[in-house]
């Protein structure tokens, strides 16, 4: 079965400072990765996904991350964070035989501090 | 277009009490999908239909029912509500093919059973 695994509940950070959430995933099979953001309150926002092309996934507002495979990892950076990226970070992997499925992770609340 | 649709956004009810949340798209998706979010737990999958008059359970299926009569909407039903569907619920369609890639969420139903 697929599952994944966000490394970290919280992350802090200082604005204009790096951003890094961690996401190891779980999968027997080539997967598709996900990102997603929830601002509070809100509903699911799409950040970037990966479907086995480029390993290097660019997403909006600045965001990227990178599947290694070999590290079962699908890490979300970006270089500067700004006040408007504080909110709840989802890594989410599709599940084999339904491709419309998909297995969230438990979430990391990204703080960004003045 | 509007997207995906959820009524109502927000929900009291008493334990015992019967409702549905109503899910409709216009987007001509033939994928629907219910999930809930609990704090910690991520999102996780309660039904889903891969077309009109097709539904099957996801991972948290007990105490809710759906059907799918028309290819636009996708009403989840709570037959007697307990406290511990206290949750967020999330419609999500995709367009035939896209699978997982072409999620769209709704804005959500927060759900409170007292």
């Amino acid at each position: 079965a697929q599952s994944v695994t966000q490394l970290d509940s919280h992350v802090s950070v200082s604005e204009g400072t790096p951003v890094l959430l961690r996401c190891n995933y779980s999968s027997s099979y080539s997967p598709s990765l996900f990102w997603y953001v929830q601002h509070p309150n809100k509903g699911l926002q799409l950040l970037l996904k990966y479907t086995s092309a480029a390993t290097l996934v660019k997403g909006i507002n600045g965001f990227e991350a990178e599947f290694k495979k070999s590290e079962t990892s699908f890490h979300l950076t970006k270089p500067s964070a700004h006040m408007s990226d504080a909110a709840e970070y989802f890594c989410v992997v599709d599940n084999q035989g339904s491709n419309y499925k998909l297995t969230f992770g438990k979430g990391t609340l990204l703080t960004v501090n003045p | 277009n509007a997207g995906v649709t959820q009524t109502p956004k927000f929900q009291v009810l008493k334990t015992g009490q019967s409702m549905t949340l109503q899910c409709a798209q216009d987007m001509n998706h033939e994928y629907m999908s219910w999930y809930r979010q609990d704090p910690g737990m991520g999102l996780r999958l309660i039904h889903y239909s891969v077309g009109a008059g097709i539904t099957d359970q996801g991972e948290v299926p007990n105490g809710y029912n759906v059907s799918r009569s028309t290819t636009e909407d996708f009403p989840l039903r709570l037959l007697s509500a307990a406290p511990s569907q206290t949750s967020v619920y999330f419609c999500a369609s995709s367009p035939k093919g896209q699978g997982a890639r072409g999620y769209t969420f709704g804005s959500g139903t927060r759900l409170t059973v007292v």
